[in-house]
C-alpha cells in the first residue's frame, strides 16, 4: 500500500518568505496527488491536485506544486507567504477506490 | 450551496458507551468516505460508500466500528463499547463521482466530529 511522508512537521516563516513543503510517496505507477489545507477552526480544503499532464500544477491562493516522478515527490511551494497562510498542510495520494492516503501534515506558522 | 455537515461537532462519552456519528453529504454526491484523524497525524481512511453500498471497509480498526448509508445519502458511523484509544477527530467527505472509476473526483470534507472517550 501507498504511504506518504511529509518531512517538515513544523515550519515557521516571516511574511514574504518563500515556502517549500516536502512530500514523498512510496511507489510509482500512475498516481493522483493532492495537497489539502486546514486553516484554524476550519475543515480540510483542497489546495491543488495532480492527475496527469503538466507536472507543475497551480492551485488556489498562489500555491503550486511540482510532480517529479523520478523522485516520487510532490512538493508544495509559494514564492511569498502571508500571515493568512498559517495553517496545517496535508499531502495525499489517491489509492484504488479513491480513498486518500495522507501524510502526517505540516504545521505552518507565518509571523508578520 | 451547503457543504458536508457532521453532527455532533463534539462528543464526550464514557468508556464502554456506544456513539453514533452522523454525516450529511453534499446533495447529489454519490460517494461518501469516513476518515479518522488522531492528534498529530493525518487523516486515516476508514470506509467508503458508493450510493448505499459499502465498497471498502478495510480501514475499520475492529468489529466495534461499523458504518451504514441506508438511503444513499446520510451516513452513520457507529462505535460500540468505546475505548479511550477511539478518541480522535472523525472526518466525513463526499464526492460527486463514483469512487473507483477512472478519473478521480475531489473529496469535499466536513468539519469533523471531535470524539473524546473518558
Amino acid at each position: 500500500a501507498q504511504s506518504v511522508s511529509q518531512h517538515n512537521h513544523h515550519v515557521i516563516l516571516s511574511e514574504a518568505a518563500s515556502l517549500e513543503l516536502g512530500c514523498n510517496y512510496s511507489y510509482g505507477g500512475t498516481v493522483n496527488l493532492f495537497w489539502y489545507v486546514q486553516y484554524p477552526g476550519q475543515h480540510l480544503q483542497l489546495l491543488l491536485k495532480y492527475f496527469s499532464g503538466d507536472p507543475l500544477v497551480k492551485g488556489i491562493k498562489g500555491f503550486e506544486a511540482e510532480f517529479i516522478k523520478s523522485k516520487f515527490s510532490f512538493n508544495l511551494r509559494k514564492p511569498s507567504v502571508q500571515w493568512s497562510d498559517t495553517a496545517e498542510y496535508f499531502c495525499a495520494v489517491r489509492e484504488r477506490g479513491d480513498k486518500l492516503i495522507f501524510g502526517t501534515g505540516t504545521r505552518l506558522q507565518v509571523f508578520p | 450551496g451547503a457543504g458536508v455537515s457532521q453532527s455532533p461537532r463534539y462528543k464526550v462519552t464514557k468508556r464502554g458507551q456506544d456513539v453514533a456519528l452522523r454525516c450529511d453529504p453534499i446533495s447529489g454526491h454519490v460517494s461518501l468516505y469516513w476518515y479518522r484523524q488522531a492528534l498529530g497525524q493525518g487523516p486515516e481512511f476508514l470506509t467508503y460508500f458508493n450510493y448505499e453500498a459499502q465498497q471498502d471497509k478495510s480501514g475499520l480498526p475492529n468489529d466495534r466500528f461499523s458504518a451504514e448509508r441506508p438511503e444513499g445519502s446520510i451516513s452513520t458511523l457507529t462505535i460500540q463499547r468505546t475505548e479511550q484509544r477511539d478518541s480522535a477527530m472523525y472526518r466525513c467527505a463526499s464526492s460527486p463521482g463514483l469512487a473507483g472509476l477512472i478519473g478521480s473526483y475531489e473529496q469535499y470534507f466536513g468539519p469533523g466530529t471531535r470524539l473524546t472517550v473518558t
